[in-house]
């Protein structure tokens, strides 16, 4: 069975400075794997994914995550944050039979100015 | 194009009624899936329907229960309800059922049971 382990439950930063979100899987199949951001009140939206190839993947919002398979790694970065990227992060993985995600526990981000 | 529309928005239920709750995926796509969404418990996974057929099923009691139409437009239910039951139920729609699709997901709709 897959699982997905966001380390950080809440992660506050100042403004401008460099972020870095971190999410482990286990799985004994490959898996693709996604990051997902909620803002309040809202449901989920798509910041990146990994398929496969570059293990670097750049997303949306100018986020980026790298992909370590010896690791069990997909941690998420962004190099200068603003206050609008305070909202909650989901670090996901899907086997590729199958449709559904399986998501970590969501890592909060509140950006101060 | 339009997005995933989950219908209604908010809802607010007693502990014993049921409720069913809508999804409209976006045009095209054959997949829905539905999660619920609690502060203790997270995103959790409770079905995936493509094609008028459900692939796959999560860990949820026999009360949760969905289907999909031929307009792949779907419903889920929730039979007798249990307060632990209120949460933040989202859908989501892709084109396939494959691992690579991306899911979109709809604003949800938030049950509350009193």
């Amino acid at each position: 069975a897959q699982s997905v382990t966001q380390l950080d439950s809440q992660v506050p930063v100042f403004e401008e400075a460099p972020v870095e979100l971190r999410c482990n899987y286990s799985s004994s199949v490959s898996v693709y794997l996604f990051w997902y951001v909620q803002y309040p009140n809202q449901g989920l939206q798509l910041l990146l994914k990994y398929l496969s190839g570059s293990t670097l993947v750049k997303g949306i919002n100018g986020f980026e995550a790298e992909f370590n398979k010896s690791q069990t790694s997909f941690h998420l970065r962004k190099p200068s944050v603003h206050i609008s990227d305070t909202a909650e992060y989901f670090c996901a993985v899907k086997r590729g039979s199958q449709g559904n995600l399986i998501f970590g526990k969501g890592t909060k981000l509140s950006v101060k100015p | 194009k339009a997005g995933v529309t989950q219908t209604p928005r908010y809802l607010i239920k007693t502990r014993g009624q049921q409720v069913t709750l809508s999804c409209s995926p976006i045009s095209g796509h054959r997949s829905v899936s539905w999660y619920q969404q609690t502060p203790g418990q997270g995103l959790q996974f409770l079905f995936e329907y493509f094609s008028e057929t459900q692939r796959n099923k999560g860990n949820f009691p026999g009360r949760f229960s969905g289907r999909q139409f031929s307009n792949s437009r779907s419903e889920m239910n929730v039979s007798t309800l249990e307060l632990g039951d209120s949460a933040l139920y989202l859908c989501a729609s892709s084109l396939e059922a494959t691992g690579a699709q991306e899911a979109f997901f709809g604003q949800g709709t938030r049950l509350t049971v009193v």
